[in-house]
């Protein structure tokens, strides 16, 4: 298994202004994900963050509302960035151990209210 | 877009009853997945099951998959109050998984 903390756990801010949000993994993994799940619905991915290099987007996510960085194989950072109301999500973040694994590992999520 | 449809949307029963959950999907995977959510927290892994497999037990859960159907079902036996939670099917192709809407189940003491 993996232990994955999530800091903030929740915030509340201001419309135009911006969020960083922190995955930390007790050990190294392979891949790390970004989900975002809206009120009441399902989880969408955002992207994939890779180490070392730009995160991949999935199509209606781009970098620069969600800029990501992943400096190495246990931590990564998603940024909301130039919030709106529409942007109130629970963010969760995932990761994969090892190369080929095939279930995720989720983190206990950001829950975000945009004002 | 949303590979698993899960149905129902909602559940309600007794604690002691039995809970079911369908989940139809639209492209061909290597594996099915579930998971459980409770109340806006992270979810946690349940079970797998791969494409070649048709039913596959973990403890109080039975996973069946139906490939030609492109459907499968999740069976909770014995349901307790703790077992309250959203359960979501995802399905995995290549490297990421895409998940359904989720059924939300209520077991009620």
């Amino acid at each position: 298994s993996a232990v994955i903390s999530q800091k903030p756990s929740r915030d509340i801010c201001q419309r135009g202004t911006s969020l960083t949000i922190q995955c930390q993994v007790d050990s190294q993994v392979t891949m790390m994900f970004w989900y975002r799940q809206q009120p009441g619905q399902s989880l969408t991915l955002i992207a994939t963050a890779n180490q070392g290099s730009e995160a991949t987007y999935e199509s209606g996510f781009v970098i620069d509302k969600f800029p990501i960085s992943r400096p190495n194989l246990t931590f990564s950072t998603l940024t909301v960035s130039n919030m709106s109301p529409e942007d109130s999500s629970i963010y969760l973040c995932s990761v994969v151990k090892t190369s080929g694994g095939d279930y995720e590992f989720f983190g206990p999520g950001t829950r975000l209210t945009v004002l | 877009s949303q590979q698993g449809e899960e149905d129902p949307q909602a559940l309600s029963i007794q604690e002691g009853e039995n809970a079911t959950m369908n989940c139809s999907y639209k492209t061909s995977i290597n594996n099915l997945q579930w998971y459980r959510q409770n109340s806006g927290r992270g979810l946690v892994h349940l079970i797998l099951i791969r494409s070649n497999e048709r039913e596959k037990h973990s403890g109080r859960l039975r996973v069946t998959l139906d490939t030609s159907k492109k459907s499968s079902s999740l069976l909770i036996t014995a349901s307790r109050a703790a077992d309250t939670a959203s359960y979501f099917c995802a399905t995995g192709g290549s490297e990421k998984l895409v998940f359904g809407k989720g059924t939300k189940l209520t077991v009620n003491p």
